[in-house]
Order: C-alpha cells, then structure tokens, then sequence
C-alpha cells in the first residue's frame, strides 16, 4: 500500500511561472518530509526537507508547504526555469528511519 | 559534498546469473539503502543497513540479499536473476538514524537488464 502519493504523474509550465508539486501521505507518524529532483540516468538529489514542526521551508526559489491536518505537502518553485525540467518525487520518514517515496511528477518548464 | 558511487552504469546479465552491484559512500555514514525505482512505482527499498553487518528488510527483499562488512560498503545481490529484476537501481546513504537533517544521498544508479 502506498504511503506517500503523488496524484500527478506529469505537469508542464511557462518559464517563469510557478511551479506547484503536490503529495500527500497517509501514516500520521511521519514527522520528516523531503523533496527529490532526478534527472534522466542520474541519481536523485536532494532539494528541500521540512520536519513536521515546521509548516513552511525556503531555500532560494524552492519553498515546500506542509499541512499536517491534511496530510499534504507541496512544493512551489518560482520562478520556474527550464533547467528544473525533471521528475520530482516526495519521500517521507518517521524519526528518520526507513524512508517511503512517491511515484514523482515530471516537471516540464516549456521556455 | 557526499559521495555515494556504484560501481556499474550499465549491466547485461542472464537469466540465471549471480548478480552483484556495489556501492560506496566516502562520508562516514551510519547507513546505507539500496531502491529500485520503475516506472509508475517510484523508489521501492530493498535493504538497507544501519551498521556493519546489520541489514534489515525493506519493502520488497524477495529475490534479493546484502552484505555489509565495511562501513563504507554495501552491496546487493541477485542470488538467481531473472527477467522481472530489470530495473534501475539506486544505493543511497544518510548520516545517521533519526532527527530531521539527515537526507539520503544517492549515487548515480545502476541500470541492470536480465535477458
């Protein structure tokens, strides 16, 4: 059973739009959220984490948005550029053991 | 900056065949995963390991072992591949177990097909 979502396996913006990237969960014991960006025939690099304490995280243009009532998180990039065309997948973790990922979005920022 | 580098890019084998992948983290980390990723799955873990020779099961074990006898080192093995192991596959590492900045690295993948 999956534990960490995401609905939209694809998403295509403007360059210089937002880019918004949704997940959500359903184990209310995860307490650490992390944002993943993997291009093709590459390993995935991490982009931004959040722990549950937090309901908001920025780092330059990324800021990731957690809402523990919903058991959602999203990512917002802004703006977009077409060198952040790539799959983004969502992990999650209690205490920081064993982490669950999505199935990610592939982000296309058309120029 | 982490450094988690899997021995193989590309590997070929048989049906059959023993298959080993290997990975090594020059950091020091306590532990160390390994996940297949296919399409419309995501990252599903395999293993993964919180000190030497200490190895727990992941999500999806069968058809698979480890071993971890080097901090540094951790390597997956296919006992008897076959076809439906063709995936890519990832080694990840973390500093330690617990606590909220302590993010996976991972290498660069090893893209294993079993003809």
């Amino acid at each position: 059973d999956q534990q960490v979502k995401q609905n939209s396996p694809s998403l295509s913006v403007q360059e210089g739009r937002i880019s918004i990237l949704n997940c959500d969960y359903t184990n209310s014991m995860f307490d650490y959220f992390l944002w993943y960006k993997k291009y093709p025939a590459e390993g995935p690099t991490f982009l931004i984490s959040i722990s549950s304490i937090k309901d908001k995280n920025e780092d330059g243009r990324f800021t990731v948005f957690l809402n523990k009532s919903a058991k959602h998180l999203s990512l917002h990039i802004v703006p977009s550029q077409p060198g952040d065309s790539a799959v983004y997948f969502c992990a999650a973790s209690a205490a920081g053991n064993q982490f669950y990922f999505g199935t990610g979005t592939s982000l296309t920022v058309i120029p | 900056d982490v450094k988690v580098t899997q021995s193989s890019r590309y590997l070929v084998k048989r049906t059959g065949e023993k298959v080993f992948l290997e990975c090594v983290q020059d950091m020091d980390h306590e532990n160390m995963f390994w996940y297949r990723q296919d399409p419309g799955l995501g990252l599903r873990l395999i293993y993964f390991s919180y000190d030497v020779k200490m190895k727990e099961k992941g999500d999806i074990p069968e058809g698979y072992s480890v071993s971890r006898e080097k901090k540094e080192r951790f390597s997956l093995i296919l006992e008897s591949a076959s076809t439906n192991q063709t995936s890519m596959y990832l080694c990840a590492s973390s500093l330690t177990t617990g606590g909220y900045n302590s993010p996976l690295h991972f290498g660069n993948g090893t893209r294993l097909t079993v003809t």
